[in-house]
């Protein structure tokens, strides 16, 4: 069974830009979630995909998008980044969205100066 | 707003001794998942244990057991025979709807 990997590991952007984060869900796994974890605290739910379509949002903006592919890949896009945007971005994958157990990837730290 | 609160940020425990983590929540729901996870400094989230809310039976994993008082809504972990390893951040988080709501957090510190 192979497990929940993210790409890039670090990621250095300036106010602005935009920017795509990567995730490949274990196999299986028809969810995925992708949470914001700023410094010294637990991580926020930004929202959900199942099946390609988006199940649920958090209290995110709309320039946080994303794309779940058939192939267990996702993304994550930021638009117009804000220093606030700076954090550690987890993603998650579920068996199906009705499974509360979700296993985590080991982040994406980006950075925004 | 419904939430996840971790009443103790930092706790300390000497090495193989026995640890408790304390949580506490706030939903409206009947039906519900709750988790602690468990974030070292490689910063990757391992589930630890889980708990279904319409379970009565505390979860066991190990050296890893919970105390789940549904009425009160609390959930603490507690950690036996604590190892070195053990040291990291640990989360609780309550299952809705398909996703995930942490509180703080609380870091371990294990004693040698």
């Amino acid at each position: 069974e192979t497990g929940v990997t993210q790409s890039p590991t670090h990621l250095i952007k300036t106010r602005g830009q935009q920017v795509t984060l990567r995730c490949s869900s274990q196999s299986g796994h028809n969810t995925v979630s992708w949470y914001q974890q700023a410094l010294g605290q637990g991580p926020q739910f930004i929202f959900q995909y199942y099946r390609e379509e988006e199940n649920g949002r958090g209290n995110f903006p709309p320039r946080f998008s994303g794309l779940q592919f058939p192939n267990y890949s996702s993304e994550l896009n930021v638009n117009a980044l804000e220093l606030d945007d700076s954090a550690l971005y987890l993603c998650a994958s579920a068996l199906d969205a009705s499974t509360d157990t979700q296993y985590f990837g080991p982040g994406t730290r980006l950075t925004v100066l | 707003a419904q939430t996840v609160t971790q009443s103790q940020p930092e706790m300390s425990v000497q090495e193989a001794e026995t640890v408790t983590l304390s949580c506490t929540y706030d939903t409206s729901e009947s039906d519900y998942y709750l988790f602690w996870y468990k974030q070292p400094p490689s910063r990757q989230m391992i589930l630890v244990i889980r708990q279904e809310a319409y379970k009565q039976q505390n979860a066991t994993e190990n050296r890893f057991s919970v105390n789940f008082q549904k009425a009160a809504k609390s959930f603490s972990l507690k950690i036996s025979d604590s190892q070195l390893g053990d040291a990291a951040m640990y989360f609780c988080a309550r299952g809705s709807q398909g996703n995930l709501i942490f509180g703080k957090g609380t870091k371990l510190s294990v004693k040698p």
